[in-house]
């Protein structure tokens, strides 16, 4: 089955410094996975996929993801963190039944704050 | 606001009542999902509608819990005689196009509280 680990629970960085959130995956055939951010009381919002083609991917509020084959991750990374940025970040993976519409299987979240 | 509804976003039963979830998803979307998120883990796929047609139930889904989805545009949710395991977050999505490969957009869920 399609999965996804996120190993961390929390991740903390001060404002300013480079934030990085982690994923692996574990697939059979092509991985499509994605992420997503929880803000308190909101819904999931999309922040960037990979589908196909460059391994370095740029979605949403400045976040990039970097794809990486050899070791199976899909790790989401940001330059420059802002206290905003604190949330829940969910990495997701497409599952492979049809019959689910390609459902997504989800990590269990990783906790980022931002100290200023 | 064209985003994902749901109604109601809070509510609070006893063990053993019935409940029902609406979910209203962007118009033009032909595909509907419904997830179930518990605290501290990740959203867990419960459901999902090809327009107005249920193709595929999670195991998570027991004999209590039914959807449906007429017409092909809101999606309802119904949870007969409620346990405590039953609280969670549930969470609708919707999504347009072929193969899941494009982004699901999510409402703001509805938690649901079974004392």
């Amino acid at each position: 089955a399609q999965s996804v680990a996120q190993p961390e629970d929390q991740v903390n960085v001060a404002e300013g410094n480079p934030l990085t959130v982690k994923c692996t995956y574990s697939v059979s055939g092509n991985p499509y996975l994605f992420w997503y951010v929880q803000y308190p009381n909101r819904g999931l919002q999309f922040l960037l996929k990979y589908i196909t083609g460059d391994n370095l991917v740029k979605g949403s509020y400045g976040f990039e993801a970097e794809f990486n084959k050899s070791q199976t991750s899909f790790h989401l990374k940001k330059p420059s963190a802002l206290v905003s940025d604190s949330a829940l970040y969910f990495c997701a993976v497409r599952a492979a039944r049809p019959n689910s519409g390609y459902a997504l299987n989800f990590g269990k979240g990783t906790s980022l704050l931002v100290t200023p | 606001d064209t985003g994902v509804s749901q109604d109601p976003r809070h509510k609070i039963t006893k063990r053993g009542q019935n409940v029902t979830f609406r979910c209203d998803p962007i118009s033009e979307h032909n595909r509907l999902y419904w997830y179930r998120q518990t605290l501290g883990q990740g959203p867990e796929f419960l459901t999902y509608f090809q327009n107005e047609a249920q193709l595929e139930k999670s195991r998570l889904l027991s004999d209590r819990f039914s959807a449906e989805r007429p017409k092909g545009s809101f999606s309802t949710l119904e949870i007969q005689r409620t346990e405590q395991g039953d609280s969670a977050m549930y969470l609708c999505a919707s999504s347009l196009g072929l193969a899941g490969l494009n982004e699901q957009f999510f409402g703001p869920g509805t938690r649901l509280t079974v004392l």
